[in-house]
């Protein structure tokens, strides 16, 4: 099975300031990573798929890259609706999930 | 708009069974595989069945196989999740997922399974 190891697990970030979480897969997986948000109380939303192709209706400051086994989420510049947790998905073999990554505003 | 609804939350005891369903609309349910996924309290995501948009095949996470069992009714655009033998490590929120190529691209809002004595 493929382990997903997602860092950091919490992070506290300015409004403005450019921001990356870091997933890294135990085997490749060929690009095939996603990256959801998950605000309180409410459903997961896709962000970002395959890798850097940015969902339909989500902000341009939200972007994805990687490939083999290292996949980077950044946010180029925080905006206080960003508050959330944010984590990873690996659907080359199966489906496996980063542990999460709680960000906050300072 | 696409929406995933999920209904069947309670608390149940060990070994008892429970029913989850999840109803979708604004999209065409019966072309879509559709998953289950959960999250236990202070756990990370677990994905643990997947039904074809057909019902052909269903897969399973081996923590659940042979205890759960993942089902759909197109004409009703609803999914389910059956779930028998319950133990306390299936304590999780629970969550119905429309699958496709690209992984799961939306998701319900979970409804809490609680497995207690």
């Amino acid at each position: 099975d493929i382990q997903m190891t997602q860092s950091p697990s919490f992070l506290s970030a300015t409004v403005g300031d450019r921001v990356t979480i870091n997933c890294k897969a135990s085997q490749n997986i060929n690009k095939y990573l996603n990256w959801y948000q998950q605000k309180l109380g409410e459903a997961p939303k896709r962000l970002i798929y395959n890798t850097n192709s940015l969902q339909t209706g989500i902000p341009s400051r939200f972007s994805g890259s990687g490939s083999g086994t290292d996949y980077t989420l950044t946010i180029s510049s925080l905006q206080p609706e960003d508050v959330a947790t944010y984590f990873c998905l690996q659907h080359n073999s199966g489906y496996t999930f980063g542990a999460g990554t709680k960000l906050e505003l300072k | 708009e696409v929406q995933l609804v999920e209904s069947g939350e309670g608390l149940v005891q060990p070994g008892s069974s429970m029913k989850l369903s999840c109803v979708a609309s604004g999209f065409t349910f019966s072309n879509y595989g559709m998953n289950w996924i959960r999250q236990a309290p202070k756990k990370g995501l677990e994905w643990i069945a997947l039904i074809y948009y057909d019902s052909s095949s269903k897969y399973y996470a081996d923590s659940v196989k042979g205890r759960f069992t993942i089902s759909r009714d197109n004409s009703k655009n609803t999914l389910y999740l059956e779930m028998n033998s319950l133990r306390s490590e299936d304590t999780a929120m629970y969550y119905c997922a429309k699958g496709g190529r690209t992984g799961f691209d939306y998701w319900g809002q979970g409804v809490m399974v609680t497995v207690s004595s």
